[in-house]
């Protein structure tokens, strides 16, 4: 079936520095890809994602980047804050965006300032 | 933004019950939720797609026995537990596909306990 794979699990930085999670995905029908952080008991909120027809997207600090040849997209953290420490997930589409979602196995984020 | 809500968010029920978990969208249609299923220091699981007049679609290794979906109108769609283990307790969450945009909206999910 299909698989995500996500890393790494845990991922610890200083105030200020950049921040980069990878993902891998098995299903080539997948073209949609969201990133969630999630905080301790909380519903998982999207913070960035990004569509096969798209190589790279930027929200401010966050871009994601997409190489659907390869089947891996990454998080890209800058100018890292404090609380920017949760847990993240990347998550791929099962065919289009709207359908159900698999997840990565998540990476804790720990920002030190 | 898309609201999806989640009741009850907290539920203690002893072993061998039944618990009924709704989830609903408060302001825009959901023809397909989708329910996952979350072990502490995990990810989430997908357990079922739920599509609204239809019979829910399971993921394996998911009983349709046990965990039963019933999505009976645009806006609402329930889990039920059946008689509940502690190896059921879990954070259930569930998500909700808005037609327009395509975007999958989260509900604040729901801590089950079983004892």
């Amino acid at each position: 079936g299909e698989n995500v794979e996500q890393h790494p699990s845990t991922l610890s930085v200083q105030e200020g520095d950049s921040a980069v999670i990878k993902c891998t995905y098995s299903d080539s029908a997948s073209n949609y890809f969201p990133w969630y952080k999630q905080e301790l008991g909380k519903r998982p909120q999207l913070i960035i994602d990004i569509r096969s027809n798209v190589g790279e997207k930027k929200d401010q600090r966050i871009a994601v980047t997409l190489n659907k040849t390869a089947k891996h997209f990454s998080l890209h953290i800058t100018e890292t804050q404090p609380e920017d420490s949760a847990v993240y997930f990347c998550a791929a589409s099962r065919g289009q965006a709207g359908t159900a979602l698999i997840f990565g196995k998540g990476t804790t984020l720990s920002v030190s300032s | 933004g898309a609201v999806v809500s989640q009741h009850p968010s907290r539920v203690i029920c002893k072993s061998g019950t039944s618990v009924k978990i709704e989830c609903r969208s408060l302001d825009f249609q959901a023809t397909t939720m989708f329910w996952y299923r979350q072990f502490p220091k995990q990810s989430l699981m997908l357990m079922a797609t739920s599509n609204e007049g239809s019979k829910a679609t399971y993921e394996q290794g998911v009983e349709k026995d046990k965990f039963l979906i019933n999505h009976a109108s645009l806006t609402l769609s329930t889990l039920t537990v059946t008689s509940a283990h502690p190896e059921d307790s879990s954070f259930y969450i569930c998500s909700a596909r808005e037609r327009v945009y395509n975007e999958q909206f989260f509900g604040p999910g729901t801590r089950l306990t079983v004892l």
